[in-house]
């Protein structure tokens, strides 16, 4: 059974850089072509694409924070992993990984992490 | 990119059928055959529902059914359950090869 794991801080301070790392258990990264992905959710509000990973290191990532951000892929640790430099307090929210259902689709996401609550706050 | 648009909340006796609009333009939802749906419980990871407009992913119920016209694509869930009750997101993928999220609908059984 696959199986997606966030983890990383609880609390960053603000202009600090956010690091997430996803292990990926129960199957290879690179067993098939399937994206691996962040989405976000602030407290109380909707859900927000961030940014997917191939499994050979190709990235998209949403237009409004493409200028702050890095997905990548470690394939010999089962990892992909994610990193926000100039965080604000809007960067507030719950951080799921999780990957995508169809081979070579960016469109939808079957297995997910419980999430991981990242709050920036001095 | 703006969100999808959804109605902030639907609501529907137990037994009846509901339906949840997902409205965006013709550079997502109207370009592409690429429309999924997610089921949140409340503090829990979404679920995918639909994918591909109106497939569903083993193990699914097939009272959950989608479809799409023109940028508008539709939820619709028959024989509504207490076990329904979450929000509902949907997604679509764009012609800037990103992907976005609907403002999500809280379905409520009366």
């Amino acid at each position: 059974q696959l199986q997606l794991q966030e983890s990383g801080p609880g609390l960053v301070k603000p202009s600090e850089t956010l690091s997430l790392t996803c292990t990926v258990s129960g199957a290879s990264i690179t067993s098939g072509h399937y994206y691996w992905n962040w989405i976000r959710q602030p407290p109380g509000k909707a859900l927000e694409w961030i940014g997917s990973v191939s499994y050979d290191g190709y990235t998209y990532y949403n237009p409004s924070l493409k200028s702050r951000l890095t997905i990548s892929v470690d394939t010999s640790k089962t990892q992909f992993s994610l990193r926000l430099t100039s965080v604000a307090a809007t960067d507030t929210a719950m951080y799921y990984c999780a990957k995508g259902y169809e081979e070579w689709e960016l469109s939808s996401f079957d297995y997910w992490g419980q999430g991981v609550l990242v709050t920036v706050s001095s | 990119q703006s969100a999808l648009t959804q109605p902030a909340s639907v609501s529907g006796s137990p037994g009846q059928s509901i339906t949840i609009s997902c409205t965006g333009t013709s550079s997502d939802i109207g370009a592409y055959g690429y429309v999924s749906w997610y089921q949140q419980h409340t503090g829990k990871a979404p679920k995918l529902m639909i994918f591909d407009v109106s497939n569903r992913p083993s193990g699914v119920s097939n009272r959950f059914s989608g479809s799409k016209s023109g940028n508008t694509a539709s939820l619709t869930i028959s024989g509504l359950q207490a076990e329904d009750e979450a929000d509902y997101y949907c997604s679509s993928f764009t012609s800037s090869s990103t992907l976005l999220f609907g403002g999500g609908t809280k379905v409520t059984v009366l």
